[in-house]
């Protein structure tokens, strides 16, 4: 594609529910990063991929947070039995390689919790 | 630990007026700082990174390592450069980015 794709854009669901975030990085693309931006803040790191190996996940918060990358190409970011303090907007960016190329940014996923 | 300042939340200018929005950070290494943008409702987006020393839509910024600071410059702003800008570190041997927690810039008519 010609760049990041995450879906859903938005995502309402209700406290309790599980939620998958899916991201599609730009083809051939190694790099794979999550980040989630809060309200009034920059995008925080989350985890990242080298290929489909997760080489960092020291962001996610706690144990309801997961990812994967299954065949090196699209990553699900999964958050199980969600909470409010989950809501936030949800970015995704991918770049050839690790070090000194940029990364390029998807949409994001807007999560709200209800 | 490693941190990014951006102490405006928001920025007003007129049309034609010099800017610059402020970055410092604390890093006791060989960063590499870049400035994103995210106008509206589009992506987040690079503007320009340290290392290329380069000027991207008029804007400039000098990485000053004796003042930990990276701002972000342009000599006459214009209305389509109002949004949301974003600086961030990574550190050397690292591929993550630290992001501070953003300007709104908003240029008036």
């Amino acid at each position: 594609g010609a760049g990041v794709s995450q879906s859903p854009r938005y995502k309402v669901t209700k406290r309790g529910q599980d939620v998958a975030l899916r991201c599609d990085p730009i083809s051939g693309h190694v790099s794979l990063y999550w980040y989630r931006q809060a309200l009034g803040q920059g995008p925080e790191f989350l985890t990242y991929f080298n290929y489909e190996a997760q080489q960092d996940k020291s962001g996610l918060p706690n144990d309801r947070f997961s990812a994967e990358r299954p065949e090196g190409s699209i990553s699900t970011l999964t958050i199980q039995r969600t909470e409010q303090r989950d809501s936030a907007m949800y970015r995704c960016a991918s770049s050839l390689n690790p070090r000194n190329t940029e990364a390029f940014f998807g949409q994001g996923t807007r999560l709200t919790v209800v | 630990a490693q941190r990014v300042t951006q102490p405006e939340k928001l920025l007003s200018v007129f049309k034609g007026a010099p800017v610059e929005l402020k970055c410092n950070y604390s890093y006791s290494g060989s960063p590499e700082l870049f400035w994103y943008v995210q106008y509206s409702r589009q992506r987040l987006q690079l503007l320009l990174r340290h290392i290329s020393r380069e000027s991207i839509k008029g804007f400039t910024a000098d990485l000053n390592k004796g003042e930990t600071s990276f701002h972000l410059k342009k000599p006459f702003a214009q209305e389509e450069d109002s949004a949301m800008y974003y600086c961030a570190l990574r550190e050397d041997s690292s591929y993550k980015l630290i992001f501070g927690s953003g300007t709104r810039l908003l240029v008036r008519p």
